[in-house]
């Protein structure tokens, strides 16, 4: 079954203080993986998107990257505006479900000042 | 300004009323799709469209319906809605197939 499993739930940090979200996943065929990030009330932002092993991808503090089994959402020196819910989706390479998409439940990111 | 539209963006039904949220794309994409969110569950997909008349299930599909008649258009049914389906609902749209999505700004339903 297709799955993708995000941690840790919840992370705070000092502005300043680097870290890293993880998501894991499991799918039947890798299409791509996506992050997104999600600012309260509002809908999810398109952040990157990885399409095999060894791939990285950079946004000012952002770096992800993807393995064969997880992804990593590098934070480096966090600001307070980073602040958001992260979240990471899947999109399998099979033929019945190349057009879904399967969405873990987010980290929850709190920058402190 | 491209932009992903829903209508309405507040509502609270009771059991059993028929009710549509609209969604709107002025993106000419040609993928979209229907989300729910729920605490702890994230966002589980309900049904997407690959383009005009051609629409599939998702993860969730019970209890909704949708149509897809204008590509910028795809409007979410619930013919008789009960209060397991109160949740935050989102739109979104993409370009193709292995493609990021935009989403809009959701819908929050209560169903009492």
């Amino acid at each position: 079954e297709d799955q993708v499993t995000q941690s840790p739930e919840a992370l705070r940090l000092q502005e300043g203080e680097s870290s890293s979200l993880n998501c894991s996943y499991t799918v039947s065929g890798l299409r791509g993986l996506f992050w997104y990030r999600q600012d309260p009330g509002k809908g999810p932002e398109f952040l990157f998107t990885l399409y095999s092993a060894g791939e990285e991808k950079e946004k000012e503090r952002l770096k992800a990257t993807l393995t064969k089994k997880e992804s990593f959402l590098h934070i480096t020196a966090p600001k307070p505006e980073d602040s958001a819910t992260y979240l990471c989706a899947v999109q399998a390479r099979g033929i019945y479900n190349f057009n879904k998409f399967y969405f873990g439940s987010g980290t929850k990111l709190n920058v402190k000042p | 300004e491209a932009q992903v539209t829903q209508n309405p963006r507040y509502l609270i039904t009771v059991t059993g009323k028929k009710l549509t949220v609209t969604c709107s794309q002025n993106m000419n994409h040609e993928y979209m799709s229907w989300y729910r969110q729920d605490p702890g569950l994230g966002l589980r997909q309900i049904y997407y469209s690959m383009n005009v008349e051609v629409t599939d299930k998702g993860d969730v599909p019970e209890g909704y319906k949708v149509s897809r008649k204008e590509k910028r258009n795809f409007p979410l049914i619930l013919e008789s809605p009960s209060p397991n389906q109160t949740s935050l609902y989102f739109c979104a749209t993409g370009t193709g197939l292995a493609d990021e999505q935009y989403f809009g700004p959701g819908t929050r339903l209560t169903v009492t």
